[in-house]
């Protein structure tokens, strides 16, 4: 299979902590997203990393990722109730415009 | 914009029966992504179009399953017959031209077939 996976399966936090979510995949890519899913709704873009990049940041995300490893980390800083959401690595091992989804994280940041 | 729209919502049919479900991107878009959901195997893709022509549909299942997009705005996907086992949530997704490769969702149409 080309997914991701996601590790770990389910998280559980405090409002105000930091989620760290990760993926792994097995060939190599072009770029890796990551996008949420609230729950009963698409899933929406987050942040895209490129092969030739170590870390982004957007807000209060920080994507990490390690080539050499084959995997990527996505950290939520200052969690908040609204968080709560399945998270999901995409990544493109092609040269064309399709990516495939890893199995997702479950994230429930408690009030 | 009102983002990629998806019909119907949600479909219960009968095996056995033809199911059509129905996406129209967003105006500008050059990609359309057909994707199944299930707690076993996850998001799937199934078929994706660039400029209204087919590009991989090694996703689709079987040959019961056909995508189509007759024009920019329009994009089908028919299961005939359909199967209990082909239960999902199914989501059309399109994409401005390369470089950007975000992916915009539609809300989805959740298949139930009894």
């Amino acid at each position: 299979s080309q997914q991701g996976e996601e590790d770990p399966q389910a998280l559980s936090i405090q409002e105000g902590e930091n989620a760290t979510m990760n993926c792994s995949y097995k060939t190599s890519i072009n770029n890796l997203q990551w996008y949420r899913q609230n729950s009963g709704r698409g899933l929406v873009h987050l942040i895209l990393i490129r092969s030739n990049e170590r870390e982004k940041h957007s807000g209060r995300l920080r994507v990490t990722l390690d080539t050499s490893k084959k995997s990527s980390s996505l950290l939520i800083t200052a969690s908040r109730a609204a968080d709560t959401a399945s998270y999901f690595c995409a990544t493109d091992p092609n040269t064309g415009n399709q990516f495939y989804f890893g199995t997702g994280t479950s994230l429930t940041v408690i009030p | 914009d009102a983002g990629v729209i998806q019909s119907p919502r949600h479909e219960v049919t009968e095996m056995g029966q033809e199911v059509t479900l129905r996406c129209k991107p967003i105006s500008g878009h050059d990609y359309l992504f057909w994707y199944r959901q299930t707690m076993m195997r996850g998001l799937e893709l199934l078929i994706y179009f660039n400029n209204n022509v087919p590009i991989d549909d090694s996703g689709m299942p079987e040959d019961r399953f056909s995508a189509k997009m007759p024009n920019a705005s329009f994009s089908t996907l028919k299961i005939q017959p359909s199967e209990p086992r082909d239960s999902a949530v199914y989501f059309c997704a399109s994409s401005p031209p390369p470089g950007s490769y975000e992916q915009y969702f539609g809300p989805g149409t959740r298949l139930t077939v009894t």
